[in-house]
C-alpha cells in the first residue's frame, strides 16, 4: 500500500526563519507529488506539484520542494516566513488509481 | 478556472435526519470526482471515489449505506449522510479530477462542516 509520512507535527518558528517540512512517501513505481496548504478556515490550496522533469519544483508564495528519488522523498523549502505562512501543510502522492494519498498534515505557526 | 464549489457550508442537523451534500465544477467537467472527510487536526481520509454515470466506490471501512453518493452529471455529485449521528460530524471536502492537461490533478472544494447533535 502507498503510504506518506511527515515527520514533523507542529513547527514553531519565528518571521524569517527559513522551512523545510519533510515529506516521505513508499510507492516503488511513477510519482505525482503534490504538496497543498490549508490556511484557518479555508480549503485546500494547492502550493506546488512535481510530475517529471526537473527535480527541484517552484511553487507560489515562495515555496520550492526538491525530490530526490532516491530517498523517497519531496521536502518544502521557504527560505524565509512569514506570518501569514502560519497554516496546515499537506503533502501528498497521486496513485496509480488517480486517488490521492495524504500524509497527516504539519501545523506552521509562525510567531510574529 | 478549475473551480469546485460546494453546498452547504455548513449544516447543523438532529440526529437520525439525513443531510445532502453538494460538489460542483463550475468551470469544467469532472468525470470523477472523490470525497474526503477530515477531523479536527488531522488529514484528509477518502472515503468514496465518484465516477460521472456510475456507481461510486468506496474505500475499506466506509459504509456506503450510510454514505450516498450519486455523481448525476459532468458538474455535480452528492453526498448524502443519511441517518446522522454525532460521530457523523466532521468536514467534508470534495475534490474533481480536472480535465485536459490537468487529469492528474485534483481540485478541491471549501468544504461542508457538518454537525450532528
Amino acid at each position: 500500500a502507498q503510504s506518506v509520512s511527515q515527520h514533523n507535527h507542529h513547527v514553531i518558528l519565528s518571521e524569517a526563519a527559513s522551512l523545510e517540512l519533510g515529506c516521505n512517501y513508499s510507492y516503488g513505481g511513477t510519482v505525482n507529488l503534490f504538496w497543498y496548504v490549508q490556511y484557518p478556515g479555508q480549503h485546500l490550496q494547492l502550493l506546488l506539484k512535481y510530475f517529471s522533469g526537473d527535480p527541484l519544483v517552484k511553487g507560489i508564495k515562495g515555496f520550492e520542494a526538491e525530490f530526490i528519488k532516491s530517498k523517497f522523498s519531496f521536502n518544502l523549502r521557504k527560505p524565509s516566513v512569514q506570518w501569514s505562512d502560519t497554516a496546515e501543510y499537506f503533502c501528498a502522492v497521486k496513485r496509480h488509481d488517480y486517488k490521492l494519498s495524504f500524509g497527516a498534515g504539519t501545523t506552521v505557526t509562525v510567531r510574529a | 478556472g478549475a473551480v469546485v464549489s460546494q453546498h452547504p457550508s455548513w449544516v447543523i442537523c438532529k440526529s437520525g435526519t439525513s443531510v445532502k451534500i453538494e460538489c460542483r465544477s463550475l468551470d469544467f467537467q469532472a468525470t470523477t470526482m472523490f470525497w474526503y472527510r477530515q477531523f479536527p487536526k488531522q488529514s484528509l481520509m477518502l472515503m468514496a471515489t465518484s465516477n460521472e454515470g456510475s456507481k461510486a466506490t468506496y474505500e475499506q471501512g466506509v459504509e456506503k449505506d450510510k454514505f450516498l453518493i450519486n455523481h448525476a452529471s459532468l458538474t455535480l455529485s452528492t453526498l448524502t449522510v443519511t441517518s446522522a449521528h454525532p460521530e457523523d460530524s466532521s468536514f467534508y471536502i470534495c475534490s474533481a479530477r480536472g480535465s485536459g492537461t490537468s487529469y492528474n490533478e485534483q481540485f478541491f472544494g471549501p468544504g461542508t462542516r457538518l454537525t450532528v447533535l
